[in-house]
């Protein structure tokens, strides 16, 4: 049982070039999530997504993409990277019970420098 | 939109002295989550708050969840060098479906 898998780890972009993170879950959470932890600032919500075909915006969703075909993973796009997108970036994934969302389980993170 | 804030930012402590962050919401929440991070690592959840006034304690950690639904605290009594981390408080407004996390308190911990 491997929770919740981050991939890459590490990269290193050029301004303006594009990446994909993939995030998958092996729980069969409905709810997933990417943050962005910046220093000083906790963690960001960038996009949501409450199931299959769904995604909705978070905090900071300008310059992201996410996209969730499959209930397994959820997929995180920068089109055009910039070093303001200079961050660690952290997938989680969670399963509702009743009114409120139980808790988030995280992957190990990913982190993105853009030159 | 909601806002999540949480004091102080940074803690030094002495092994042994107690240690309190404080977690406000702009809005009335559904639950409060609580969650560490050892340095270099990920989030791991510490417990959930659901009803108003609720306290819950785990070993040395107490936390409490406000009677207005706006407000929280979590209180380490006697910290030790494995206490040291971000604590972070998470809170879901009321009918929303957004989870979003205060800032977090980095404890330090001096043996």
């Amino acid at each position: 049982n491997a929770g919740v898998t981050q991939t890459p780890k590490f990269r290193v972009l050029k301004t303006g070039q594009s990446m994909t993170l993939l995030c998958a879950q092996d729980m069969n959470h409905e709810y997933m999530y990417w943050y962005r932890q910046d220093p000083g600032m906790g963690l960001r919500l960038i996009h949501y997504s409450v199931g299959e075909g769904t995604t909705a915006k978070g905090e900071v969703p300008d310059g992201y993409n996410v996209s969730r075909l499959k209930k397994q993973n959820f997929l995180l796009g920068l089109e055009s990277a910039a070093p303001s997108q200079t961050s660690v970036y952290f997938c989680a994934s969670s399963f509702p019970g009743g009114d409120v969302t139980g808790e988030l389980f995280f992957g190990e993170g990913s982190r993105l420098t853009v030159l | 939109g909601q806002q999540v804030m949480q004091i102080p930012q940074y803690q030094h402590v002495q092994e042994g002295e107690d240690f309190t962050t404080y977690c406000n919401s702009s809005t009335t929440l559904s639950n409060i989550q609580w969650y560490k991070q050892r340095p270099g690592g990920h989030p791991v959840f510490l417990i959930q708050l659901v009803k108003s006034g609720e306290v819950k304690k785990q070993k040395r950690l107490t936390f409490q969840f406000g009677e207005a639904k706006k407000n929280s605290s979590l209180h380490i009594t006697a910290t030790q060098t494995t206490d040291v981390g971000t604590y972070f408080c998470a809170g879901l407004r009321t009918g929303g479906f957004k989870t979003i996390f205060g800032a977090g308190t980095r404890l330090f911990v001096k043996a």
